[in-house]
């Protein structure tokens, strides 16, 4: 069974750093390139970034561009999300999701997601 | 970046009915090398991740009920809920996973009347 297990959320103070991490199972990871989307309180899905299987090829979303890093770990079947210089506006639930390599690249399985508050 | 639209922003309709939901992305993403358009259609209940339905425009992921279907090309599509159910009350998003940024549209609340 596929499992993708979101965790690392929380509350933050703006300009703080958070880590997420999301722990791939039943299938093989490093075979499969990433993303991460988040979706905002009210608001609707918002890519984040994407990896390819092998680590490379990063890509961001602007309004994250030199604030987060997409990485892996194909050993240990985790992706992550390292966010620094977080804002409010970054207060979302965070969701890693499996891209298709068959499917032409749209993400067919999603974790449950993790929550990111960034208040003071 | 490829913005995409969808209308309406909500719609109720009665159980046994059809929805349908428009999309509309401001370029193609029709592919010219397979004839594929990179367009597709999730569903996320509350409290919930998004789940797949449609990709490639009109394909119906695995185990999604045959009363889900999608139809477009290009920039404009459509997703058809043929027969509405309890269980369908969600947010419908269309995505276009052509090229980066990916982007989706804003969603498509269904209710029941």
């Amino acid at each position: 069974e596929v499992q993708l297990v979101e965790s690392g959320g929380g509350l933050v103070q703006p300009g703080g750093s958070l880590r997420l991490s999301c722990a791939a199972s039943g299938f093989t990871f490093s075979s499969y390139w990433m993303n991460w989307v988040r979706r905002a309180p009210g608001e609707g899905l918002v890519w984040v970034s994407r990896i390819k299987s092998d680590g490379s090829g990063a890509s961001y979303v602007d309004s994250v561009k030199g604030r987060f890093t997409i990485s892996r770990d194909n050993a240990k079947n985790t992706l992550y999300l390292q966010m620094n210089s977080l804002r409010a506006e970054d207060t979302a639930v965070y969701y890693c999701a499996r891209i298709s390599g068959s499917y032409g690249g749209v993400s067919d399985f999603w974790g449950q997601g993790t929550v990111v508050t960034v208040s003071s | 970046d490829i913005v995409m639209t969808q209308s309406p922003d909500s719609l109720a309709v009665s159980l046994g009915e059809r929805a349908t939901i428009n999309c509309k992305s401001s370029q193609s993403v029709l592919y010219s090398s397979n004839n594929k358009s990179y367009l597709a259609w999730y569903q996320q209940k509350p409290g919930q991740p998004p789940k797949l339905l449609i990709y490639w425009a009109s394909t119906r992921e695995s185990g999604v009920p045959d009363r889900f279907s999608g139809s477009g090309s290009g920039t404009d599509f459509t997703l058809t809920i043929s027969s509405l159910q309890a269980e369908d009350v969600a947010v419908y998003y269309c995505h276009q996973y052509y090229s980066i940024p990916l982007t989706f549209g804003p969603g498509t609340k269904v209710d029941i009347k």
